[in-house]
């Protein structure tokens, strides 16, 4: 079954530091992939998105992706963060009857 | 890009009434539309999958005699908690794919007392 895991529940980092999170996925075939962020109380946000083609993968606010299918992952990178980028982010696999499947989610805090 | 609002944001009922919530394409036909359940600090839980003119496609667990959905449209589906109680309080989100890309409403936080 179609599956992702965000092992890290929270992560933090302070501002102006790189970040990287982790996502793995089980799929049988090529998957779609998503990044999600979700402030407080909101809704999502879709930050990027992978199908095919160039597996490094140029998002919103700055964020990038890497889809590896040797290690099963599509972890989500930023070169600096800002304390705005506090917030929950998912990651999503999209099943073959459409249905997009969601991580866990990652609680980012950011340090001043 | 495309637009999905959700209506209401906030709802707060009592026991033992039923709450409708709407889910709209604003700007692009979706014969398909998801709804999605969110408890406090955690992610999102496929409920269903509502299809346009046809029944919808519940996940495993989920009531469909408590959750009905209605998809009438290719602009408009509906969820309705009927005869909610205090653990049907949780955050719903619906999503709309439109092409490559799924577009999400901005969610109802449901609140039974």
């Amino acid at each position: 079954a179609q599956s992702v895991t965000q092992p890290d529940i929270h992560i933090t980092v302070s501002e102006g530091a790189s970040l990287e999170l982790r996502c793995n996925y089980s799929y049988g075939a090529t998957p779609y992939l998503f990044w999600y962020v979700q402030s407080p109380g909101q809704g999502l946000q879709l930050l990027l998105k992978y199908f095919s083609g160039d597996t490094l993968v140029q998002g919103i606010k700055g964020f990038e992706a890497e889809f590896k299918r040797s290690q099963s992952s599509f972890n989500l990178r930023k070169p600096s963060v800002h304390w705005s980028d506090a917030a929950e982010y998912f990651c999503a696999v999209a099943r073959i009857d459409d249905k997009i499947i969601f991580g866990k989610g990652t609680r980012l805090h950011i340090l001043p | 890009g495309a637009v999905v609002s959700q209506h209401p944001s906030r709802v707060i009922c009592k026991s033992g009434t039923s709450v409708k919530i709407e889910c709209r394409s604003l700007d692009f036909q979706a014969t398909t539309m998801f709804w999605y359940r969110q408890f406090p600090k955690k992610s999102l839980m496929l409920m269903a999958t509502s299809n346009e003119g046809s029944k919808a496609t519940y996940e495993q667990g989920v009531e469909k005699d408590k959750f009905l959905i209605n998809h009438a449209s290719l602009t408009l589906s509906t969820l309705t908690v009927t005869s909610a109680h205090p653990e049907d309080s949780s955050f719903y989100i619906c999503s709309a794919r439109a092409t490559t890309e799924a577009f999400f409403g901005q969610g109802t936080r449901l609140t039974v007392v």
